[in-house]
């Protein structure tokens, strides 16, 4: 497709699961990002990659957190043992290399932790 | 702590009149300035970019900077019920050239 990639759309989960979230950039696209939008909130910035470089995980809110981006193209964000603070909305995002605050959305994973 | 400031609203103009978005930033350092749009229930979507202090035009969009006062805006000309959004504002931060720090946007109501 044209446009960042995102599954699932949404998930229902349990507290204590733990979830993973899908994320296909735009063909070409060398960085990938991760944010955070909970209800009310402004975007956070969760974890950043960039073609083979060492990614910047500083936005993980706990190690609960993690995510993998393989062949620098798909990304995987995985919440173990989730709590319902993590219920928010779940924005992957890519840009081109030349232009990398440019950064073009996807249409997110709405997460709801019960 | 980096903060990005933004009026929540609801701002309401009336169809056809000019909306003026604000937004103020606490890195000093910041050398990009983006505004996205919003539609309840959707993603963020682009709409300008802004690095050099004055203004960018583009169509009916205009961006102001202005990096002394650590202000950036977004002027909307001739607004329409589709622009009935909300709207973010984005800088870099922590002297990164790609980590962006979102304000919490303005919901704008454009009124038939």
């Amino acid at each position: 497709g044209a446009g960042v990639s995102q599954s699932p759309s949404n998930k229902v989960t349990e507290k204590g699961k733990d979830v993973e979230l899908r994320c296909d950039p735009i063909s070409g696209h060398t960085a990938l990002y991760w944010y955070r939008q909970s209800l009310g909130q402004g975007l956070e910035f969760l974890i950043y990659f960039q073609g083979n470089s060492a990614p910047d995980k500083s936005g993980l809110p706990s190690d609960r957190f993690s995510a993998e981006r393989t062949g620098g193209s798909v990304s995987t964000l995985t919440i173990q043992r989730t709590q319902q603070e993590d219920s928010a909305v779940y924005l992957c995002a890519s840009s081109p290399d030349r232009a990398r605050n440019t950064i073009y959305f996807g249409e997110g994973s709405w997460l709801t932790v019960v | 702590q980096k903060e990005v400031e933004q009026n929540s609203g609801p701002l309401s103009v009336p169809e056809g009149a000019i909306a003026s978005l604000n937004c103020t930033y606490s890195d000093r350092g910041s050398q990009s300035f983006f505004w996205y749009r919003q539609y309840s229930g959707k993603s963020p979507e682009l709409i300008m970019f802004i690095y050099s202090n004055g203004d960018k035009e583009d169509g009916r969009f205009t961006a102001q900077l202005n990096k002394a006062s650590q202000y950036v805006s977004l002027l909307i000309r001739d607004s329409q019920p589709s622009d009935s959004a909300t709207y973010l504002c984005a800088v870099n931060s922590g002297g990164s050239n790609y980590k962006l720090t979102f304000g919490k946007g303005t919901l704008l109501t454009v009124n038939p």
